[in-house]
């Protein structure tokens, strides 16, 4: 059983309103990745850090902002939210860059 | 960039039948893959990958993959489909070198096992 988890499971806020999604590892990974999930299933890597203090984007632009600065934790902030925010987020950590990841149990956010 | 294609949208089976799920892989060099699983309301979780050696790996729940390269193929197969293994299956590469690879995923695969 991974050791990675997500809070909130689940987040219903209005229009504006600034976000942060927790995510946390208790494995010693470096390396660790945060996906959005389309409601048709597609993953899409918007961040991701291989240490601390590193933080880079992935393949889908996201105005989200991370930071990384202890191993264990990678939020994920939204200053603004907007309803094309509205997605499934999904956590990873890795013990290898391009190795087996290890996922939480994701936020489901829904802006209105 | 290293992608993998998984053609089917979903697929159906009966339970007892063996299942397939397909993928395709493009890649420059040695191709390094995977499959995850994910279950309604739930992360991924990680079933095989390959990386080097026998064609055909084991991986959790009964699973398994077959390599091969002349195809550039990876489907996941299990001889006999339970009704628990309805979920989305996703096929995965690793792209980029070192410390700079991440995985790139395919758009899933739902599997329907029905009795």
């Amino acid at each position: 059983e991974a050791d990675i988890y997500q809070t909130p499971r689940y987040l219903v806020i209005g229009t504006g309103k600034k976000i942060t999604l927790e995510c946390s590892q208790t494995m010693g990974h470096d390396k660790m990745y945060w996906y959005q999930q389309d409601p048709g299933m597609e993953l899409h890597l918007i961040h991701y850090s291989y240490g601390v203090n590193s933080t880079e984007k992935g393949d889908l632009s996201s105005e989200s902002t991370v930071s990384r600065i202890r191993t264990e934790h990678f939020p994920l902030t939204l200053e603004s939210a907007r309803p094309s925010h509205t997605s499934q987020y999904l956590c990873a950590s890795s013990e290898s860059a391009g190795g087996k990841l290890f996922f939480g149990s994701g936020t489901q956010l829904s802006v209105l | 960039a290293q992608s993998v294609a998984q053609p089917e949208d979903q697929v159906n089976v009966a339970e007892g039948n063996p299942l397939t799920v397909k993928c395709t892989y493009s890649v420059s060099g040695n191709p390094y893959l995977f499959w995850y699983v994910q279950y309604p309301n739930r992360g991924l979780q990680f079933l095989l990958k390959y990386i080097t050696g026998d064609n055909l790996v084991k991986g959790s729940y009964g699973f398994e993959a077959e390599f091969n390269k002349s195809q550039t193929s990876f489907h996941l197969k299990k001889p006999s489909a339970l009704v628990s293994d309805s979920a989305l299956y996703f096929c995965a590469v690793r792209d980029g070198t070192g410390t700079a690879s991440k995985l790139t995923f395919g758009t899933g695969t739902r599997l329907q096992v029905t009795l």
